[in-house]
């Protein structure tokens, strides 16, 4: 079945450092892939996504590129902030078919950014 | 704030009841997902209801059923509890074509 592996955690970082979270997913079939937070005590919010294999998502200063090659989708962000700490999760889900969108979440990444 | 709403936020009962979540998905998303989120098995999709029909079943136990009822909102009932079912459990919404889903807050669960 499908699966979503994310690089082990927790990550620690400071203040403007360069931040990059891998992963990479399995799947039978060409799915869409996105990049999840969540801030403490709160629900997910999605981040960004990319939809077909060498599109790129960005939003927030944060960046993923779908590659179909290596079956990865990392996220990176140039400069983090102190407000960027949360969990990150990679997930995919498919337009149609059985799986009807459900979402394959990998483990999340805690990342704490230090002033 | 995603539009997705999640009644109660905290549920502290006992092993061997049963409890009833509800959810209120974004105005005119007719699809629901149920969630679970738990320290040992991490996000595990369990169910997702489309226009008040079953569309697929995930890792949901024979304890737990849920249903999408006409206004659109769902419930997830989770019965004969048992510690390992304390978690958190949230519920998306999303529109045509499945691709984006909206999480509500959550509900934390904690049987005693």
């Amino acid at each position: 079945g499908d699966s979503v592996t994310q690089m082990e955690g927790p990550v620690t970082l400071s203040e403007e450092a360069f931040l990059t979270i891998n992963c990479t997913y399995t799947a039978t079939g060409y799915p869409s892939l996105f990049w999840y937070v969540q801030y403490p005590g709160e629900g997910l919010q999605l981040l960004l996504k990319a939809t077909k294999a060498d599109d790129k998502g960005s939003n927030k200063g944060f960046e993923a590129t779908y590659r179909k090659e290596t079956t990865s989708f990392h996220l990176e962000k140039g400069s983090v902030q102190v407000s960027d700490s949360a969990v990150y999760f990679c997930a995919l889900t498919y337009a149609g078919g059985t799986s009807y969108g459900k979402l394959t979440f990998g483990q999340g990444t805690i990342l704490t950014v230090h002033p | 704030d995603s539009g997705v709403t999640q009644t109660p936020k905290h549920l502290i009962t006992a092993t061997g009841q049963r409890v009833t979540l509800r959810c209120s998905p974004r105005s005119g998303d007719l699809s629901v997902y149920w969630y679970q989120q738990s320290l040992d098995q991490g996000l595990q999709f369990l169910i997702q209801y489309y226009n008040g029909e079953e569309r697929a079943k995930g890792n949901i136990l024979e304890r737990f059923s849920a249903q999408q009822f006409p206004d659109l909102h769902s419930e997830l009932n989770l019965s004969s509890l048992e510690l390992g079912d304390s978690a958190l459990y949230f519920c998306a919404s999303s529109g045509l074509g499945y691709n984006e889903q909206f999480f509500g807050p959550g509900t934390r669960l904690t049987v005693l």
